[in-house]
């Protein structure tokens, strides 16, 4: 069966600092790969998604990126942090199918970030 | 651009009774409606998905409805039980290669015992 994990659970990290979250997923390949973020008491918001290996969409410009070095493999970073990246941080994976079909996003526990 | 919009963003609801909870998206290629419960602190699930060529899906408690004409979707919990309490989210995914889900803004449902 499938996977997917996410580390760290919680970071607290000072404004200016780097940023490195990172994904896998297990049991699957060529998945669809995305970041998304919630603020506290918020909606979803997504960051980035991945079709495949280094193939990287931006919803939201900021001063956040991804990467995807290998196919089931998603990180999530920023050069200087902000006060505003704070959030739960979500990556998601589904199967990659044709038209006729769609598969449902399967979400990682999430990474608490507190900039501060 | 595409957009999903959700009602209620609060709900409450007397354990044993009914919850529905309704999304209308605006883009008519839309062909993916799935629904998320997330408990809180925790990480959004599935708990029901429906596709355009269906206009209602049950499984136990929960159901489905899609009205493709009015491009709205609703969540149908019937005898609610406390555990049902979360925040849930509605989604919609354009069709014909876009890979992206568009979420809704959520609605918190409290189940009064």
């Amino acid at each position: 069966s499938q996977t997917i994990h996410q580390w760290p659970a919680t970071l607290v990290q000072p404004v200016g600092s780097p940023l490195s979250l990172e994904c896998t997923v297990e049991g699957t390949s060529n998945p669809n790969l995305y970041w998304y973020r919630q603020a506290a008491g918020r909606g979803l918001q997504l960051l980035f998604y991945s079709v495949g290996i280094g193939q990287i969409s931006s919803e939201v410009p900021q001063n956040l990126s991804a990467s995807r070095p290998q196919d089931r493999q998603f990180i999530l970073s920023s050069k200087k942090l902000l006060l505003s990246d704070s959030g739960f941080y979500l990556c998601a994976w589904s199967v990659r199918v044709g038209d006729a079909y769609n598969s449902p996003l399967h979400f990682g526990n999430g990474t608490r970030l507190t900039v501060t | 651009g595409e957009n999903v919009e959700q009602h209620p963003s609060t709900l409450s609801v007397q354990e044993g009774d009914s919850a529905v909870i309704k999304c209308t998206y605006s883009d008519s290629a839309s062909n993916y409606f799935p629904w998320y419960k997330q408990e809180l602190g925790k990480r959004p699930q599935l708990i029901i998905d429906i596709r355009s060529n269906v206009g209602e899906k049950k499984d136990q408690r929960i159901a489905v409805t899609l009205n493709k004409t009015a491009k709205h979707f609703s969540l149908h919990i019937t005898e609610t039980q406390p555990e049902d309490s979360a925040v849930y989210f509605c989604a919609a995914k354009l069709g014909f290669g876009n890979e992206k889900l568009t979420f809704g803004t959520g609605t918190r449902l409290t189940i009064i015992p």
